[in-house]
């Protein structure tokens, strides 16, 4: 099973709501990642989770908030966006830096409109 | 700092044809190398991905050649087909840590 998946698949939220995007791997991944992706845009890496512990977090602005409450599970708590904020939002995961050959595998996204 | 250039940004051909799709990277110090496709409004999918040890790696339709010395990665597509039609971003990993080099990847249509 090479599977990410993420939920929902669309979610549109005013700048006062206070939401959260949801990924889940069962490929024993202890590697996940947060990216975001503007139209005709490369993914944009946001944040690193390894062993369950936050490693990279790239500047990301605090109304942003990961959460990575197990090895299988990413939370992106999201509070007091921007429209500018309207994205793909994709979830990763991988073997973590220490083993294994570290190919990443995405999920299908959550498509995020910020009104 | 890590920069990858793909080239070209957008290709359209007539279906059956075989065409190579580059990609260009700054810094030789790469672990690996992983070809994607997207598809329109949806996540990546995972095509090819190449040790830097590796040379190139294969699989169906697809073949990925790696030359880690002059910086270059080429995606080959045999027979191209309309369904081969999507965003295909290249992507390297340096040698330490976990993080993704993006390209700003190349458009594909195939005309059927």
């Amino acid at each position: 099973d090479t599977e990410v998946t993420q939920t929902p698949k669309h979610l549109v939220m005013g700048m006062t709501n206070k939401k959260s995007l949801k990924c889940e791997q069962h490929m024993g991944h202890r590697a996940m990642y947060w990216y975001k992706q503007k139209a005709k845009k490369p993914p944009e890496l946001m944040f690193v989770y390894s062993y369950e512990k936050l490693s990279i977090n790239e500047s990301v602005p605090s109304r942003f908030s990961p959460e990575c409450p197990n090895s299988s599970l990413l939370n992106l708590h999201l509070h007091a966006l921007q429209p500018e904020d309207s994205a793909l939002y994709l979830c990763a995961s991988s073997q973590a830096w220490s083993s294994g050959n570290r190919e990443q595998f995405f999920g299908p996204g959550t498509r995020l409109t910020v009104l | 700092k890590q920069e990858v250039t793909q080239i070209p940004a957008a290709l359209s051909v007539p279906e059956g044809e075989n065409l190579v799709l580059n990609c260009s990277f700054t810094d030789s110090a790469i672990y690996n190398l992983q070809w994607f496709r997207q598809d329109p409004g949806k996540g990546l999918t995972s095509l090819l991905l190449i040790q830097s040890s590796q040379r190139e790696q294969t699989s169906g339709r697809l073949n990925a050649s790696l030359d880690k010395s002059s910086g270059r990665s080429t995606l080959y597509i045999a027979a191209s087909q309309p369904g081969d039609s999507a965003t295909y971003l290249c992507a390297v990993r340096g040698e330490y840590g976990n993080k993704l080099v993006f390209g700003a990847g190349t458009i594909l249509r195939v005309k059927s």
